[in-house]
């Protein structure tokens, strides 16, 4: 696609449910990243995925967060047994890997608001 | 007006004049850099990048400016203008790892 889309735009859900979260990264865009914004607060880095090596999953805040890229391309991020601190914008990006070393430049999707009620 | 990076998340200027944004970088190794800006309701979008190897880049007004002794960064925005109001995010990248600042409010006063 055009752009980076991000599914649901909102998400309410109870204390204690389960949520998916889903991005679909502009095609042939080999990294993709997931970040976590919480009201008013910067991005906190959550996961990294590149091309088919193992993801980084150094920025996921417990157990409760995993994530998936099926294909190279659409990802999942699941949140388990939800908090309220869980509550934030999730927002997805992907790029190309350039062919010198360092370029990087992000197309970030719109984001997934969740609120955990 | 000024800013401070991470130690003042909020800058306020009045339009027309000149802002400059800063931001410290952690990682010596990191050999890129980006400005992106974030509108309510949005994601970051780019606005411009700079590499390790330089230390000035300038785009439609907008100038980075990269001190690698100090690791520290600016983006200075010339006569700004109501719509430049936004969180401004810089990033650092190290072997396709891009990791970003907490980010400075900038409000555009008429």
């Amino acid at each position: 696609g055009a752009g980076v889309s991000q599914s649901p735009s909102n998400k309410v859900t109870e204390k204690g449910k389960d949520v998916e979260l889903r991005c679909d990264p502009i095609s042939g865009h080999t990294a993709l990243y997931w970040y976590r914004q919480s009201l008013g607060q910067g991005l906190e880095f959550l996961i990294y995925f590149q091309g088919n090596s193992a993801p980084d999953k150094s920025g996921l805040p417990s157990d409760r967060f995993s994530a998936e890229r099926t294909g190279g391309s659409v990802s999942t991020l699941t949140i388990q047994r939800t908090q309220q601190e869980d509550s934030a914008v999730y927002l997805c990006a992907s790029s190309w890997t350039a062919h010198y070393s360092g370029a990087n430049v992000l197309t970030f999707g719109a984001g997934s608001r969740l609120t955990v009620l | 007006g000024e800013s401070v990076g991470l130690h003042l998340p909020t800058l306020s200027v009045q339009e027309g004049d000149n802002s400059i944004i800063n931001c410290a970088y952690s990682n010596s190794a990191s050999d890129y850099f980006i400005w992106y800006k974030q509108e309510s309701g949005k994601g970051p979008q780019f606005i411009i990048d700079i590499r390790s190897n330089m230390d000035k880049r300038q785009g439609q007004r907008v100038t980075v400016l990269l001190n690698k002794t100090v690791k520290h960064l600016s983006l200075q925005i010339a006569a700004t203008q109501p719509g430049d109001s936004a969180v401004y995010f810089c990033a650092e990248n190290r072997n396709n790892d891009m990791r970003f600042g907490a980010g400075t409010r900038l409000t555009v006063k008429p």
